[in-house]
């Protein structure tokens, strides 16, 4: 069956630092993968994507490399800002449509000043 | 250009009614999908419209329906609520509802059963 398993969080981190949110997947088939943020009290926003293995999504600072290998899809940025504040999710999504999506659980990043 | 938009935004109901819940999609996209977010059990999908037909269908009970209209409008009912259905019901829509396309996310319905 089709899972996402991703990092368990709370994750708090000062200002610039580095972050790093690991997701593993199992899927039929090949999936496309997707980072979305959800800030509060909002839906889901689109992060980045990735559609075939060794592609590179990136958006806003943030990256996340497809890697088939290793069934992960991390996610990274350099340098992080408090507007970063938010809660992140691993997903994917199989051939049988683009919103019939696998999400993890997320993660709630908190940035202090 | 508009973006998802789904009535209400929370609603309060109690255990043993039925709620029904809206979403209009962006104009022209024609796939509308439910989401069920929980802290518990997180995000889960509850079905997929295309065209009016459903395409695609989650694990839920049948006490979960849906039905999606000729504009793409599409409404989600829930019948002899239980306390366990209190949740953020999210819709999502994208142009074809095919894997590369983006879908497109609303703010969501918050629901409690009391």
């Amino acid at each position: 069956g089709n899972s996402v398993t991703q990092m368990e969080g709370p994750v708090t981190l000062s200002e610039e630092a580095f972050l790093t949110i690991n997701c593993t997947y199992t899927a039929t088939g090949y999936p496309s993968l997707f980072w979305y943020v959800q800030y509060p009290g909002e839906g889901l926003q689109l992060l980045l994507k990735a559609t075939k293995a060794d592609d590179k999504g990136s958006n806003k600072g943030f990256e996340a490399t497809y890697r088939k290998e290793t069934t992960s899809f991390h996610l990274e940025k350099g340098s992080v800002q408090v507007s970063d504040s938010a809660v992140y999710f691993c997903a994917l999504v199989t051939s049988g449509g683009a919103n019939n999506l696998f999400f993890g659980t997320g993660t709630r990043l908190t940035v202090i000043p | 250009k508009a973006g998802v938009t789904q009535t209400p935004r929370y609603l309060i109901k109690t255990r043993g009614q039925q709620v029904t819940l809206s979403c209009s999609p962006i104009s022209g996209h024609r796939s509308v999908s439910w989401y069920q977010q929980t802290p518990g059990q997180g995000l889960q999908f509850l079905f997929e419209y295309f065209s009016e037909t459903q395409r695609n269908k989650g694990n839920f009970p049948g006490r979960f329906s849906g039905r999606q209209f000729s504009n793409s409008r599409s409404e989600m009912n829930v019948s002899t609520l239980e306390l366990g259905d209190s949740a953020l019901y999210l819709c999502a829509s994208s142009w074809t509802g095919t894997a590369n396309t983006e879908a497109f996310f609303g703010q969501g319905t918050r629901l409690t059963v009391v």
